[in-house]
């Protein structure tokens, strides 16, 4: 069965400083695709980055970098030039392929950031 | 335009009410999701349509019933609740389900549902 580990729960970053977010999966398909949401306190989940298992290039999406290591199977969030407004809860998200697993969206544990003035 | 509709934004009810909650997209998207989400924790996949048929329900208590009467609404009736179901209800939707490119699932803002 897939799985998406995210082992910090809460860090905290100083506005305009760079943070990395850590996410390990597990899964047996080749064929999966990765995905980065924010949800601030008001609810809504925002899509931000996407990484597809077989893009050579890791994705980028202005302040937004993924770090993908497909051997280590890890896909870690880069922000950039943090800001205020990125104070958030950050998911890492799963989808494999509609043959294994009817192509749900499987999510982690979550990390709260905050970001400090 | 981008955009996945919830409504309502909050309800409060009663364990022998019946309620319902509306989800509406008009991106074109035919998969269409249901979560539930408690505080602090991620969101938990409830139902999937894949081209307005049930593909995916994830053993939920048959006091939750979905529906999706055409491609660019989602509905999910309530009753019998228990206070334990309390949470914020998230409906997405994404291009489809036929691959794993870039069909990222867009959210609303969700129903938060509590039950009294």
């Amino acid at each position: 069965a897939q799985k998406i580990t995210q082992t910090q729960p809460g860090m905290f970053v100083q506005e305009k400083e760079a943070v990395t977010l850590d996410c390990t999966y597990d899964t047996s398909d080749q064929s999966y695709g990765l995905f980065w949401y924010k949800q601030p306190s008001s609810g809504e989940m925002i899509f931000l980055i996407y990484q597809g298992s077989y893009d050579e290039q890791n994705a980028t999406e202005g302040r937004y970098s993924l770090n993908f290591q497909k051997a280590r199977k890890s896909a870690n969030l880069v922000i950039s030039a943090s800001q205020l407004g990125d104070s958030a809860m950050y998911f890492c998200a799963m989808r494999e392929s509609p043959y294994n697993q009817g192509g749900k969206l499987i999510f982690g544990q979550g990390t709260e950031l905050s970001v400090k003035p | 335009d981008t955009e996945v509709t919830q409504t309502p934004k909050h309800l409060v009810m009663g364990m022998t009410n019946k309620k319902s909650l509306k989800c509406e997209q008009h991106m074109g998207h035919r998969a269409m999701y249901w979560y539930k989400q408690k505080a602090k924790k991620p969101p938990e996949l409830m139902f999937v349509y894949s081209y307005e048929k049930l593909s995916i329900n994830e053993s939920v208590p048959s006091r939750f019933s979905p529906e999706c009467p055409n491609s660019s609404l989602l509905n999910l009736h309530l009753h019998a609740l228990q206070p334990e179901d309390s949470a914020l209800y998230l409906c997405a939707s994404s291009q489809d389900l036929s691959g794993t490119g870039r069909t990222e699932a867009f959210f609303g803002q969700g129903t938060r549902l509590t039950v009294v």
